[in-house]
């Protein structure tokens, strides 16, 4: 069966300090890949897909940047976090269809980040 | 712009009682729409997808429905039990070349009382 992992659960940084949340997923190869934010009292916001390795688009202009150095690897970073960065980042896979999601979204448990 | 709502007020049923809640959506066309249930500090868990050839599409105490000419979704979950207590959220595939990613509402809060 397939099982996405995200690490880690929660996390406080100091703004200006880097960042690295990363995301696996097993069982499956060639999955679309995602990454949402949800800020406290907004919905989810995605920020992030890739449809495979080395293909990143990007949906909102912000301070941060991802990358999918493998098929089932997905890393989400930042060189200087802000205040705003502050947020539940969640990694998500769904099965793709020439890049397409066929179905329904997988979703990670999530990664509490704070920044102070 | 398109545009995914959901009734942001939290809705308060008794035990038993069926829970309606609402997705309604502007200047989307999608093939199909997706209900996903969200714990407090989890990730959303799929729940239901209904595609826009279906008017409606049942999972046991589940009900989904979808009006692509109203551009409305209605979420039913009969017999409510306090463990349905959570966010529900809805969401709408959208479709680009060569891709397609989920765009979600803000989700309704369903708060189930014994």
């Amino acid at each position: 069966s397939q099982t996405i992992h995200q690490w880690p659960a929660t996390l406080v940084q100091p703004v200006g300090s880097p960042l690295s949340l990363e995301c696996t997923v097993e069982g499956t190869s060639n999955p679309n890949l995602y990454w949402y934010r949800q800020a406290a009292g907004r919905g989810l916001q995605l920020l992030f897909y890739s449809v495979g390795i080395g293909q990143i688009s990007s949906e909102v202009p912000q301070n941060l940047s991802a990358s999918r150095p493998q098929d089932r690897q997905f890393i989400l970073s930042s060189k200087k976090l802000l205040l705003s960065d502050s947020g539940f980042y969640l990694c998500a896979w769904s099965v793709s269809y020439w890049g397409y999601m066929n179905t329904e979204a997988f979703f990670g448990q999530g990664t509490r980040l704070t920044v102070v | 712009s398109q545009k995914i709502e959901q009734n942001s007020e939290a809705l308060n049923i008794q035990e038993g009682k069926t829970a309606t809640l609402t997705c309604n959506y502007t200047n989307y066309s999608p093939a199909y729409l997706q209900w996903y249930r969200q714990d407090p500090g989890r990730g959303p868990v799929f729940l239901l997808l209904i595609r826009e050839n279906e008017k409606e599409k049942r999972k046991e105490r589940l009900k989904v429905t979808f009006d692509t000419t109203l551009k409305q979704s209605l979420f039913h979950i009969t017999a409510s039990q306090p463990a349905d207590s959570a966010t529900y959220l809805c969401a709408l595939v959208k479709v680009g070349s060569g891709y397609s990613t989920l765009t979600f509402g803000k989700g309704t809060m369903l708060l189930v009382s014994p």
